[in-house]
């Protein structure tokens, strides 16, 4: 069924450490993978996502990498900053439309 | 451009009343998305619209819970003899061209809804 599962649900960094955060999905046919970065009481912001055919994307200090053969995703932050601090969704789109989110995790980067 | 908007940003009802929370999409935007968010925890998906048809409703938790969205841009959800259990963040997302999943959704700033 519809299910993603994340890892850890909250995350404490010294600045200037990496973060690293692990989404695992069920459905094979997934083909879409995006993370979204959440500040207390704002939106969502999509921060970066990946598609079935690319194994790894970056984009200045975040990176998503790909494993389809194990069906799991991971978020990497370098060098975080205080401004890091929020709550990161990850995501996958199974059919055409709608995204199955994870459960969050609350990421504290301690300056 | 202006983003996805909503309104109101917070509403306070009683129990057993029935309230309506707005969407404005992006314009140009031709699907739509509904989400709810329980306190701490993640998205979970409502509805979908391609234009003004539904095509997948699954996700609506009861039958006092419609929405409807008019003229391929504003959308409404209505939460009928609304419960304590309704209250939650409810976010609106849109997406263009086709709503295709892999389609980037941009999210609105969602509507606080608290059920006394």
């Amino acid at each position: 069924g519809e299910n993603v599962e994340q890892h850890p649900s909250t995350l404490s960094v010294q600045e200037g450490d990496s973060a690293v955060i692990k989404c695992t999905y069920s459905d094979s046919a997934s083909n879409y993978f995006p993370w979204y970065k959440q500040e207390l009481g704002k939106r969502p912001q999509l921060i970066i996502d990946i598609r079935s055919n690319v194994g790894e994307k970056k984009d200045q200090r975040i990176a998503v990498t790909l494993n389809k053969t194990a069906k799991h995703f991971s978020l990497h932050i370098t060098e975080t900053q205080p401004e890091d601090s929020a709550v990161y969704f990850c995501a996958e789109a199974y059919s055409s439309y709608k995204l199955i989110f994870g459960s969050g995790t609350r990421l504290l980067v301690r300056p | 451009g202006a983003g996805v908007s909503q309104s109101p940003s917070n509403k306070v009802t009683e129990k057993g009343k029935d309230v309506e929370l707005r969407c404005d999409p992006i314009s140009g935007h031709t699907a739509l998305y509904w989400y709810r968010q329980s306190l701490g925890q993640g998205l979970e998906f409502l509805i979908y619209f391609q234009g003004n048809s539904a095509p997948d409703k699954s996700g609506l938790p009861s039958d006092r819970f419609s929405a409807e969205r008019t003229g391929g841009s504003v959308s409404t959800l209505t939460i009928q003899r609304t419960q304590q259990e309704d209250s939650a963040v409810y976010l609106c997302a849109s997406s263009f061209p086709g709503g295709r999943g892999t389609d980037t959704q941009y999210f609105g700033p969602g509507t606080r809804l608290t059920v006394l």
